[in-house]
């Protein structure tokens, strides 16, 4: 069974550009969530979906949206980059409604760095 | 002060040392999780508590609601246990989650 996948694995943006990473869940699994990791703040949770429904947000600007399709795939989107916004960008995924209702596996993971 | 704290932050053992890992919260929660993160950044779930102790070969988990308190003890403790050890909690009523800094484990052959 394959497992979380996250495209792409590293990303190298300009300040003020936009970006889309991807999260490919587990086959079966129909809810997504999001972190961002950085060596200041540590884990922090960015946003969760459950059958295309986001149903938590975490506390960021309107920058940082995510969407989720009908296959449980799911995107999330940065617009206008910071300098701050470099981190690693992580995704898990469950059977559970809520992200961590049952376990949750995670993806590799993408490192963002905004120059 | 953070609504998770872990401690130690940094934790250096020998092959064979038990292990405890402590986490504290100031929140009402649904339930806990420890999870592990190698380098490179691969997480692993470990375990979701809600109360009492789980055990998983060589770990083990307990959660004393009332006082708020979590621990993750790791048993005959290996170099492959090497690892930064997170605990999240998720919040009562809501399921947000609230991450832990972390403990970076060491262990030396």
């Amino acid at each position: 069974k394959a497992g979380v996948t996250q495209t792409p694995r590293y990303l190298i943006k300009t300040r003020g550009q936009q970006v889309t990473l991807s999260c490919s869940p587990i086959s079966g699994h129909r809810s997504v969530s999001w972190y961002q990791q950085t060596p200041g703040q540590g884990l922090q949770f960015l946003f969760e979906y459950f059958s295309e429904t986001q149903r938590n947000k975490g506390n960021f600007p309107g920058r940082f949206s995510g969407r989720q399709f009908s296959n449980s795939r799911s995107e999330m989107n940065v617009s206008t980059l910071e300098l701050g916004d470099s981190a690693l960008y992580l995704c898990a995924s469950s059977t559970g409604q809520g992200a961590w209702d049952t376990e949750a596996f995670f993806g590799q993971g993408t490192r963002l760095t905004v120059v | 002060k953070n609504e998770v704290e872990q401690s130690p932050q940094n934790l250096t053992a020998q092959e064979g040392e038990f292990i405890t890992i402590n986490c504290s919260y100031s929140v009402g929660i649904s339930a806990l999780h420890w999870l592990q993160q190698h380098p490179g950044g691969g997480i692993v779930s470990l375990f979701m508590l809600s109360s009492g102790k789980k055990k998983h070969g060589r770990l083990i988990a307990t959660i004393n609601i009332q006082e708020k308190h979590s621990s993750l003890h790791i048993t005959a403790s290996h170099p492959r246990d090497s690892a930064v050890y997170i605990c999240a909690v998720a919040l009562y009523n809501t399921d947000k989650l609230i991450f832990g800094t972390g403990t970076r484990l060491q262990v030396f052959p």
